[in-house]
């Protein structure tokens, strides 16, 4: 199993341009979720989704897109980026439905500047 | 609501010392506890997690006591190495509706001289 995959691992952005973080896993998770991590802001739930067709927003969603067409997939896309999203983006899965003792398991990350 | 905090980084210690990363945490209920470690260029992964009261986790010689009285889960190793060089990440879960977002703390860097 390659896990959870993220490309690309590097972009850099102007401001204004949009673009798709891709995200894929391949253990058949139904939970999917997007992170950004910030310095001294740790992780910030960006959206999420609990089986292919649903998704719901996280603490963070603004700028921000998702869908969920497959169980395999959850792509983000940036709509027009701004500078103030330059952080690391983390694609997290786990095999439960947000349950209490869900281990997630996450990408390697990709790292986001916007000039 | 449900928070997690830990102590500041960054941690800096010689190999074989003895290390503690302390978290404490609010919850209502009876949360999961878990250590996710983040080595550099990486994303994050679990470490350990105790899912109730006096559960221990462990492992990769790290240890970590569900301490309900105290309201703690602190992160502990005998003896550390260099490739324990990393982000230590504590967070918690709780039961129902909102309460069941992962909520995490804001990580401990950890770094190891030979």
């Amino acid at each position: 199993n390659a896990g959870v995959t993220q490309t690309p691992k590097f972009q850099v952005l102007k401001t204004g341009q949009s673009m798709t973080l891709q995200c894929a896993q391949d253990m058949n998770h139904e939970y999917m979720s997007w992170y950004r991590q910030d310095p001294g802001m740790g992780l910030r739930l960006i959206h999420y989704s609990v089986g292919a067709g649903i998704t719901d927003q996280g603490e963070v969603p603004n700028g921000y897109n998702v869908s969920r067409s497959t169980t395999e997939d959850f792509p983000l896309r940036l709509l027009s980026a701004a500078p103030s999203q330059t952080s690391v983006y983390f694609c997290a899965s786990s095999a439960g439905l947000a349950g209490i003792t869900d281990t997630q398991y996450f990408g390697p990350g990709t790292r986001l500047t916007v000039l | 609501g449900n928070s997690v905090t830990q102590m500041e980084g960054p941690v800096t210690l010689s190999e074989e010392a003895f290390l503690t990363i302390n978290c404490t945490y609010t919850a209502t209920g009876y949360p999961s506890l878990f250590w996710y470690v983040q080595y550099p260029g990486e994303g994050l992964q679990l470490l350990l997690k105790a899912t109730k009261a006096d559960d221990k986790g462990s492992n990769k010689g790290f240890e970590a006591t569900y301490r309900k009285e105290t309201t703690s889960f602190h992160l502990e190793k005998g003896s550390v190495q260099v490739s324990d060089s990393a982000v230590y990440f504590c967070a918690l879960r709780g039961g129902a509706g909102n309460n069941r977002k992962l909520i995490w703390g804001l990580g401990t860097s950890l770094a190891v001289n030979p």
